[in-house]
C-alpha cells in the first residue's frame, strides 16, 4: 500500500511557465515533508520542506503548499527552467522535522522545454 | 557533491551470492540511512544507523544486514541474492539522529543475473 503517491509519472513545461508538481499522502501520522530533486546518474538533493504546522513554505523559485485536511501538497517552481529538469520525489515523515523513515513516492519526470 | 561517498558504484553478480555495499557518510554525521530503488519504484526505506546504533527498520529482508563501525561508515551486506535484488542502492547521511533533510551517496547499482 503506496502511503505516498505522485499519481503524475511525467510533465512537461515550457520555460518561463509554472510546474506545479503533486503529491499525496494517506497516513496522518505523517507530519513533515520533503521534495527532493534527482539528476540522472546522481543521488536526490534536497530541495524544500514543510511541517504540518504550515501550509506553505517558499524559497527562491520553489514554493510548497500543503493541504492536511486533503493529505495534499503541491510544489510550484515559477518561472521553470530548463536545468530544472529532473525526476521529483515527494517524502513524508511522522518525525517531527526529521527524516526519520522517509517513505518517497515514486517520482515525476519533470521535463522543461527551451 | 553531498559528501557522501558509496562503493561500488555498480556490481554485477549472480543469484545465491553474497555482496557488500559500503557508504561513507559527510563529515561530521552520525546518521546513515540505507534506501532502496528498485524499478519504476520510489526509495524504500531500509534501515538507519546513528552513531553505530541501530536506530530505525524498514522492509528490510532477513537476507539483508548493515552496520555502522565506530569510524561512522556502514556496510551493507547482501546475502543469498535474487533477481528481484537487482536495484539502485542508495546511502545518505544526516547531522543528528532524526532531524533535517537527508544528503544522498551517487548510489551503488546491483545486477543480479
Amino acid at each position: 500500500d503506496q502511503q505516498v503517491k505522485q499519481n503524475s509519472p511525467s510533465l512537461s513545461v515550457q520555460e518561463g511557465r509554472i510546474s506545479i508538481l503533486n503529491c499525496d499522502y494517506t497516513n496522518s501520522m505523517f507530519d513533515y515533508f520533503l521534495w527532493y530533486k534527482k539528476y540522472p546518474a546522481e543521488g536526490p538533493t534536497f530541495l524544500i520542506s514543510i511541517s504540518s504546522i504550515k501550509d506553505k513554505n517558499e524559497d527562491g523559485r520553489f514554493t510548497v503548499f500543503l493541504n492536511k485536511s486533503a493529505k495534499h501538497l503541491s510544489l510550484h517552481i515559477v518561472p521553470s527552467q530548463p536545468g530544472d529538469s529532473a525526476v521529483y520525489f515527494c517524502a513524508a515523515s511522522p518525525g517531527r522535522g526529521g527524516s526519520e523513515k522517509l517513505v518517497f513516492g515514486k517520482g515525476t519526470k519533470l521535463t522543461v522545454n527551451p | 557533491d553531498s559528501g557522501v561517498t558509496q562503493t561500488p558504484k555498480h556490481l554485477i553478480t549472480a543469484t545465491g551470492q553474497r555482496v557488500t555495499l559500503r557508504c561513507s557518510p559527510r563529515s561530521g554525521d552520525l546518521s546513515v540511512y540505507w534506501y532502496q530503488q528498485s524499478l519504476d519504484q520510489g526509495l524504500q526505506f531500509l534501515i538507519q544507523y546513528y552513531n553505530g546504533e541501530e536506530r530505525a527498520k524498514g522492509n528490510i529482508l532477513e537476507r539483508f544486514s548493515a552496520q555502522q563501525f565506530p569510524d561512522l561508515h556502514s556496510e551493507l551486506n547482501l546475502s543469498s541474492l535474487e533477481l528481484g535484488d537487482s536495484a539502485l542502492y542508495f546511502c545518505a547521511s544526516s547531522a543528528r539522529g532524526g532531524a533535517g533533510e537527508l544528503f544522498f551517496g551517487e548510489g551503488s547499482r546491483l545486477t543480479v543475473l
